[in-house]
């Protein structure tokens, strides 16, 4: 198996401008996590999903952020308008309901210039 | 409430000294318990899990961890430090029914000659 693949690696983008992460998880993994990781705030958990659903999303930090993961084998998450402070390495991970263990993908760096 | 306390954000040993990195948690059954490693730009990756049986496992690199539940802790060991082990290392529990895994906050590892 690849592991969890997330596009792009790196994202330069300047301030107001859209940007969408994507995240193809493990075949067969009941749940999609999305992370955030700085250095001021460690590593955050946005939202996750159960078979497709969304679960908690309370770690969303506003509106201007939103996941959908339309399928399985497939989530993204979307912020706009983005900012400086949306600077930041976010990953994606999945697990099955059965292993426990969540693997993470290798990250998006995002830089909001 | 699930929690884990790592209680050092910084240690640093010497190449071939033995390390000992301190995880304790709170929870409210049997924990299943996990450390994972994030090398600088990579994404987490799992050393090893706890979910029953024998209380010390051994993970992938040569690392090793203990599960002492009178003293709530999953502290992880290796008996000889190399330079490449330098990095970040998450302690995580869970997961409860339909939660997320809760990580530490994480201990920075930095290997001198």
């Amino acid at each position: 198996d690849a592991g969890v693949i997330q596009s792009p690696r790196h994202e330069v983008t300047e301030m107001g401008q859209e940007v969408t992460l994507r995240c193809k998880p493990i075949s067969g993994h009941d749940y999609l996590f999305w992370y955030r990781q700085t250095m001021m705030r460690g590593l955050e958990l946005l939202i996750y999903f159960n078979n497709n659903v969304p679960i908690d999303d309370s770690g969303m930090p506003e509106d201007r952020f939103s996941a959908k993961m339309p399928n399985a084998s497939f989530s993204t998450l979307k912020i706009q308008p983005s900012e400086p402070r949306d600077s930041a390495v976010y990953f994606c991970a999945s697990r099955s309901q059965v292993e426990g263990e969540q693997f993470f993908g290798p990250g998006t760096r995002l830089t909001v210039l | 409430a699930q929690s884990v306390t790592q209680p050092d954000i910084h240690i640093t040993v010497s190449e071939g000294a033995s390390l000992e990195l301190r995880c304790n948690y709170s929870y409210g059954a049997t924990p299943y318990l996990f450390w994972y490693v994030q090398s600088p730009g990579q994404g987490l990756q799992l050393l090893l899990k706890y979910f029953s049986g024998d209380t010390l496992v051994q993970g992938i690199k040569g690392f090793e961890a203990e599960f002492k539940r009178s003293q709530s802790s999953f502290n992880l060991r290796k008996p000889s430090v190399h330079w490449s082990d330098a990095a970040e290392y998450f302690c995580a529990v869970g997961p409860s029914g339909n939660t997320p895994l809760v990580f530490g906050k994480g201990t920075r590892l930095s290997v001198i000659a």
